[in-house]
């Protein structure tokens, strides 16, 4: 079955600090992959996503996520972050299930931006 | 704006009580999807639907149905609300692609069950 990691529940950081958001995934089969963002209040936003080739892939506001097979990881990662970065972060996996393909989420981390 | 609405966005009501959740598309997409939010759970599947009237169970569908009777329209029921369904509940739809999709999210609707 699938199943996804997130071992931080919540990272504090300064602002301009790098960022690292850790993830790890068990699935059988090629691993489609996620990371998710969600602001107070709202719905989740995609930030970036992987499907095949290039394992280092980029998305929205700065951020990007390398795909490590041997590892089973899609750490998601910032240089330098920003005070309207702090937020929920939630990383998934994709699943192809009777007539659809469905996401199965994470537990979520929850990031603290400090001036 | 992915053209997602759900109604209602708040709602308390009391244990037993029948609750019936909407979500309404603008974008025609095909795939839509409940999900329930919860500290330390993170987002969990309900039931989706992959077109008009074919609906399937999630992760965590029990106490829960679903219907979907136009393309637009996915509601979600609580025959008889219980404590543990206190929850914020999110709607989401995917245009459905060969591969597993980007989700398009809702607001959420925040449910208490006393």
């Amino acid at each position: 079955a699938q199943s996804v990691t997130q071992p931080d529940i919540h990272i504090t950081v300064s602002e301009g600090a790098s960022l690292e958001l850790r993830c790890n995934y068990s699935y059988g089969a090629t691993p489609y992959l996620f990371w998710y963002v969600q602001s107070p209040g709202q719905g989740l936003q995609l930030l970036l996503k992987y499907f095949s080739g290039d394992t280092l892939v980029q998305g929205i506001k700065g951020f990007e996520a390398e795909f490590k097979r041997s590892q089973s990881s899609f750490n998601l990662r910032k240089p330098s972050v920003h005070w309207s970065d702090a937020a929920e972060y939630f990383c998934a996996v994709g699943v192809s299930q009777t007539g659809a393909n469905n996401l199965f989420f994470g537990t979520g981390t929850r990031l603290t931006v400090i001036p | 704006d992915a053209g997602i609405t759900q109604s209602p966005r708040h709602k308390v009501t009391e244990t037993g009580t029948p609750v019936t959740l909407r979500c309404h598309q603008t974008e025609n997409h095909r795939y839509m999807y409940w999900y329930r939010q919860d500290p330390g759970h993170g987002l969990r599947l309900i039931h989706y639907s992959y077109g008009v009237k074919d609906t399937d169970k999630g992760e965590v569908s029990d106490g829960y149905s679903v219907s979907r009777s136009k393309t637009e329209d996915f509601l979600l029921t609580l025959e008889s609300a219980t404590s543990s369904q206190t929850s914020v509940y999110f709607c989401a739809i995917s245009a459905g692609l060969a591969l597993p999709g980007e989700l398009f999210f809702g607001e959420g609707s925040r449910l208490t069950v006393l």
